[in-house]
């Protein structure tokens, strides 16, 4: 079984642009969480989302949206980009809820 | 609300020797634990699992976790390191009972010396 996918690896933004990260499950997996990760305040929960509806969020501000679509793929997107937002973002799915996760290799993201 | 507590965010071991690698948790509910291994310029991989089954948990590539309530403790060991265990690990948290947000310790770079 192929494992989590995440696209694009690496992308490099300036301040005030937007950015659209994009993961895709493994097969049969329905669940899709979001983590953000940086030096300074470690690995951070952004959202949670099963079969299309978000189930949990973080504290994070309002430019951090996500959504899950029919097939399970999942997209996150970050408006007005500051250079507090350069970090690694990683995706991980499971086939249920409280099961394990399965982590994709992340995206990492620099503003400017 | 959940967290997790690891001391030391760099741990150096020689190899052959014992790795103890220390996790405290708070939760107000019964807790799911996990250790994650993560290699440079990679995603998270589970090495082990606690969801209220056996205390003691074996994982992947020799090592264990024991379970301590009255502890609040999930500490990570390893007999004799290897120096492909050179890597960050991370414990982390969440609510038993079908929820998938996690809450991470702040990792510890585990250095092996030859």
């Amino acid at each position: 079984k192929a494992g989590v996918t995440q696209t694009p690896r690496y992308l490099i933004k300036t301040r005030g642009q937007q950015v659209t990260l994009s993961c895709s499950p493994i097969s049969g997996h329905r669940s899709v969480s979001w983590y953000q990760q940086t030096p300074g305040q470690g690995l951070q929960f952004l959202f949670e989302y099963f079969s299309e509806t978000q189930r949990n969020k973080g504290n994070f501000p309002g430019r951090f949206s996500g959504r899950q679509f029919s097939n399970s793929r999942s997209e996150m997107n970050v408006s007005t980009l500051e250079l507090g937002d350069s970090a690694l973002y990683l995706c991980a799915s499971s086939p249920t809820l409280g099961g394990e996760q399965f982590f994709g290799p992340g995206t990492r993201l620099t503003v400017l | 609300a959940q967290s997790v507590t690891q001391l030391g965010s760099h741990v150096s071991v020689s190899e052959g020797a014992l790795v103890l690698l220390r996790c405290n948790y708070s939760s107000s509910v019964p807790p799911y634990l996990f250790w994650y291994v993560q290699y440079p310029n990679q995603g998270l991989q589970l090495l082990l699992k606690y969801t209220s089954a056996a205390t003691l948990v074996k994982g992947i590539n020799g090592f264990e976790a024991e379970f301590k309530k009255s502890e609040t403790s999930f500490h990570l060991t390893k007999p004799s390191a290897h120096m492909s265990d050179a890597a960050e690990y991370f414990c982390a948290v969440s609510e038993s009972g079908g929820n998938n947000r996690l809450a991470f310790g702040k990792g510890n770079q585990v250095v092996v010396i030859p």
